[in-house]
């Protein structure tokens, strides 16, 4: 059974302090690995796929990497408006659905 | 532009009657699905249909149905409600290039609560 686990399940930062969220995967197959920003009362929006080991993908202040187990979403110098649930999804190779990780909440304080 | 379209925005549905959340797309994405999110369980696939005139079932698909009789809509019906379908329901799509970079286009959500 394909599963995703995410972690923490919440995050506390003051304005500036960089961190990384993780995102582990078992999976039999990986066709991609994707995050998504989700903000309070919106639907989620999706920032990246990553395909294969060793990948990494950037957009402003976060970078996400990929290994054979698991993914890490780091977050450089956050500001208050990078405050959303972080969602982690994978998707198996020959389905053309996602599943997806319960998220991590996180929280930067100015 | 518009991109995904769903309605009610939120609905309180006494248990046992019907419901039918709207979802409309104007991308011309082939694919769409619906999930439902709930508190410490994520976001959860209840159906999907990889091109109008199929569906197929995902994580969660009973007490629901869903039919996709053209491209732009899908709608999900609920046929006798109960308590525990009381959730946050997301509508997304996708188009057949998208779908292999896992870009889901999500609509704001439709909040249902049961009674």
């Amino acid at each position: 059974e394909d599963q995703v686990t995410q972690s923490p399940e919440a995050l506390r930062l003051q304005e500036g302090e960089s961190s990384s969220l993780n995102c582990s995967y078992t999976v039999s197959g990986l066709r991609g690995l994707f995050w998504y920003r989700q903000d309070p009362g919106k639907g989620p929006e999706f920032l990246f796929t990553l395909y294969s080991a060793g990948e990494e993908k950037e957009k402003e202040r976060l970078k996400a990497t990929l290994t054979k187990k698991e993914s890490f979403l780091h977050i450089t110098a956050p500001k208050p408006e990078d405050s959303a649930t972080y969602l982690c999804a994978v998707q198996p190779s020959g389905y053309s659905t996602l599943t997806f990780g319960k998220g991590t909440m996180l929280l930067v304080s100015p | 532009t518009a991109g995904i379209t769903q309605a009610p925005t939120s609905q309180i549905l006494a248990a046992g009657r019907s419901m039918t959340l709207r979802c409309t797309q104007d991308m011309r994405h082939n694919a769409m699905y619906w999930y439902r999110q709930d508190l410490g369980l994520g976001l959860r696939l209840i159906h999907y249909s990889n091109t109008a005139g199929t569906t197929g079932k995902g994580e969660v698909p009973d007490g629901y149905s869903v039919s996709r009789a053209n491209t732009d809509d899908f709608p999900l019906t609920l046929a006798s409600a109960v308590p525990s379908q009381t959730s946050v329901y997301f509508c997304a799509s996708s188009d057949e290039f998208n779908a292999n970079t896992g870009e889901l286009f999500f609509g704001e959500g439709s909040r249902l609560t049961v009674l």
